[in-house]
């Protein structure tokens, strides 16, 4: 049972352009998400994160949008820079625990 | 301030071969996390330790995997004997829930 699912496994984007990553949960007690990102040989390291409490969070080129009712989240890259290319997992936690996705491939084309 | 630290980082060993990881975590963390990543999965948490307690380890296949955290600094997680399925890459974090902090991994390969 996947309670965080990241349907696309990957996903190409010109540069300059944005990027969108989507991210579904099916656990209603999950209150916080994150995301991380994964170059090759190196583990994921921390992005950025969403309370349930807020909507959106705004870090610099990193946007993340919470929709609760549609237990939806989407990561936006703007604009996307060749250096952004890499593996992106959506998280989410509501106990002690993080559920990862299964990642989407971001290739940021120059 | 160093990261997490684990070794080896690339382990190749026949079946029914035991095999061991190491992990130190960044210093003053007292949680500590075992995932394991499948190819083209995302990390799936085997152990977690609160110092040296083992407060979660539900997920981890208690037939040939086991780990410990003696002093609540260092850890070791052990496979005896591996198993084809086995091959992934074992993860160790540390920090909180809210904020977990990665090592580089040991991508191990079964054959």
């Amino acid at each position: 049972d996947q309670q965080v699912k990241q349907n696309s496994p990957s996903l190409s984007v010109q540069e300059g352009r944005i990027s969108i990553l989507n991210c579904d949960y099916t656990n209603s007690m999950f209150d916080y998400f994150l995301w991380y990102k994964k170059y090759p040989a190196e583990g994921p390291t921390f992005l950025i994160s969403i309370s349930s409490i807020k909507d959106k969070n705004e870090d610099g080129r990193f946007t993340v949008f919470l929709n609760k009712s549609a237990k939806h989240l989407s990561l936006h890259i703007v604009p996307s820079q060749p250096g952004d290319s890499a593996v992106y997992f959506c998280a989410a936690t509501g106990t002690n625990k993080l559920v990862f996705g299964a990642g989407t491939i971001l290739r940021v084309k120059s | 301030e160093a990261g997490v630290v684990q070794s080896p980082r690339y382990k190749i060993i026949e079946k029914k071969q035991p095999v061991a990881f190491w992990c130190n975590p960044i210093s003053g963390h007292n949680t500590l996390y075992w995932y394991r990543q499948n190819l083209g999965q995302g990390p799936e948490l085997l152990i977690r330790y609160e110092n040296e307690e083992a407060v979660d380890d539900s997920q981890l296949p208690k037939d040939r995997f086991s780990a410990e955290r003696l002093k609540g600094v260092d850890s070791t997680l052990k496979i005896q004997p591996a198993e084809l399925g086995d091959s992934a890459v074992y993860l160790c974090a540390s920090g909180t829930n809210y904020e977990q902090y990665f090592g580089p991994g040991t991508r191990l390969t079964v054959t």
